[in-house]
């Protein structure tokens, strides 16, 4: 079955710093690569996705990148701030990686 | 407002005593699933139904239950509870097959069971 990596489990930045969260997968069934943001006793929602046709997608300050050769893709956050600070969850083919803690200090 | 309701919230209760969460979303969504979410092991499907009548097993099935009798319901029934199934439990719904389309999930409900 598929299998979802995630990378790292935990991440702090300085606030106006970049952030990146990688995910590797192991099938190619599935085309579709969600990033997922959770806030503290919140329900997951969906930040940002990607299909397998094309190798990036950007909304403002988040960006996604696949590489289907190497079957991975990152979650990329510029400029972050404090309310970026949540855990981050990458889904491939239904399957959840462990997820990212991130956090922004001020 | 497009939406998908569980209900409880929260539940206390101990071993062996029946339980049902409901689950019910109003976007008319083929696909709906079940997962818990347990510290550091991110999310893992429970069950899943690509439509009314079809359901089938995630990752997680073993002591849980389904049933997909119309299209907005999918409750989650835990004939007889165990303290292993202490979790927070998501429900979440999308237009189709859930592995290729964005995933609305419901506010959590959050089970003790002693």
């Amino acid at each position: 079955g598929e299998n979802v990596e995630q990378h790292p489990s935990t991440l702090s930045v300085q606030e106006g710093d970049s952030a990146v969260i990688k995910c590797t997968y192991s099938d190619s069934a599935s085309n579709y690569f969600p990033w997922y943001k959770q806030e503290l006793g919140k329900r997951p929602q969906l930040i940002i996705d990607i299909r397998s046709n094309v190798g990036e997608k950007k909304d403002q300050r988040i960006a996604v990148t696949l590489n289907k050769t190497a079957k991975h893709f990152s979650l990329h956050i510029t400029e972050t701030q404090p309310e970026d600070s949540a855990v981050y969850f990458c889904v491939h083919s239904m399957r959840f990686g462990a997820g990212t803690r991130l956090t922004v200090k001020p | 407002e497009a939406q998908v309701t569980q209900n409880p919230r929260y539940l206390i209760t101990v071993t062996g005593k029946k339980l049902t969460v409901t689950c019910s979303q109003n976007m008319n969504h083929e696909y709906m699933s079940w997962y818990r979410q347990d510290p550091g092991l991110g999310l893992r499907q429970i069950y899943y139904s690509m439509n009314v009548e079809v359901t089938d097993k995630g990752d997680v099935p073993e002591g849980y239950k389904v049933s997909r009798k119309e299209k907005r319901n999918f409750p989650l029934i835990l004939e007889s509870p165990s303290p292993n199934q202490t979790s927070l439990y998501f429900c979440a719904s999308s237009f189709s097959q859930g592995g290729n389309q964005p995933q609305h999930f419901g506010d959590g409900t959050r089970l003790s069971i002693l």
